[in-house]
């Protein structure tokens, strides 16, 4: 188990531009989430996925944002056309699914997140 | 609307001191509730959870937390602060309808320590 990992850490671009960031969940798990901290605010859930299916978006994530898990395994987050309000930091997270000890929830292991900076 | 909120943006102890972050929760049903922490260039570390049952409830690094259903609150305590316990605190409340465990986060607290 090497937990979650995101990549790249950091990205600085130029307003008007694409990014893509990546998201290697932990192995064995089919649950995976998006999120997005802006300075001083708790993280936001953006989407969901179980398997490569996306089950769940967030009006925050407008029509320039897309996120896809093509083979239920590493997801990616595309920001098309980027603004200076995009600047946050996205937190990627995954989960196992079904009951654990009796409760629905599963523990969502985070990744340390990519920190995008749009100028 | 579910929501959390915690009070206090930033908190300054000092080391060897006590603790309590206060967290305030609007949900509709029992809620689960959940500390995060978050250090510099880290992702978020599960300090503890509760779904049901005993409502003192202990977590990893010394944390406890207290779940409170009359005042809607889950803070987070520690008897006993260490300069490594310096980083971000969230609470955080779930799952919701659909059961797909999203997490409604509040806006954290920030806890410095002296020496």
């Amino acid at each position: 188990d090497t937990g979650v990992s995101q990549d790249p850490r950091h990205k600085i671009t130029k307003r008007g531009q694409n990014v893509t960031f990546r998201c290697d969940p932990i192995s064995e798990h089919n649950r995976l989430y998006w999120y997005r901290q802006t300075l001083g605010q708790g993280p936001e859930f953006l989407t969901y996925f179980q398997n490569e299916a996306q089950l769940e978006k967030s009006r925050l994530l407008s029509d320039r944002f897309s996120a896809e898990r093509p083979k239920g395994s590493f997801s990616t987050l595309e920001i098309q056309r980027t603004e200076q309000g995009d600047s946050a930091m996205y937190l990627c997270a995954s989960s196992t699914s079904g009951l654990a000890g009796g409760h629905s929830y599963n523990e969502q292991f985070f990744g340390p997140g990519t920190r995008l900076t749009v100028l | 609307a579910q929501s959390v909120t915690q009070p206090d943006i930033h908190i300054t102890v000092s080391e060897g001191a006590s603790l309590e972050l206060r967290c305030n929760y609007s949900y509709g049903a029992t809620p689960y509730l959940f500390w995060y922490v978050q250090s510099p260039g880290q992702g978020l570390q599960l300090l503890l959870k509760y779904f049901s049952g005993d409502t003192l409830v202990q977590g990893i690094k010394g944390f406890e937390a207290e779940f409170k259903r009359s005042q809607s609150s889950f803070n987070l305590r520690k008897p006993s602060v260490h300069w490594s316990d310096a980083a971000e605190y969230f609470c955080a409340v779930g799952p919701f309808s659909g059961g797909y465990n999203k997490l409604i986060f509040g806006a954290g607290t920030r806890l410095a320590v002296h020496p």
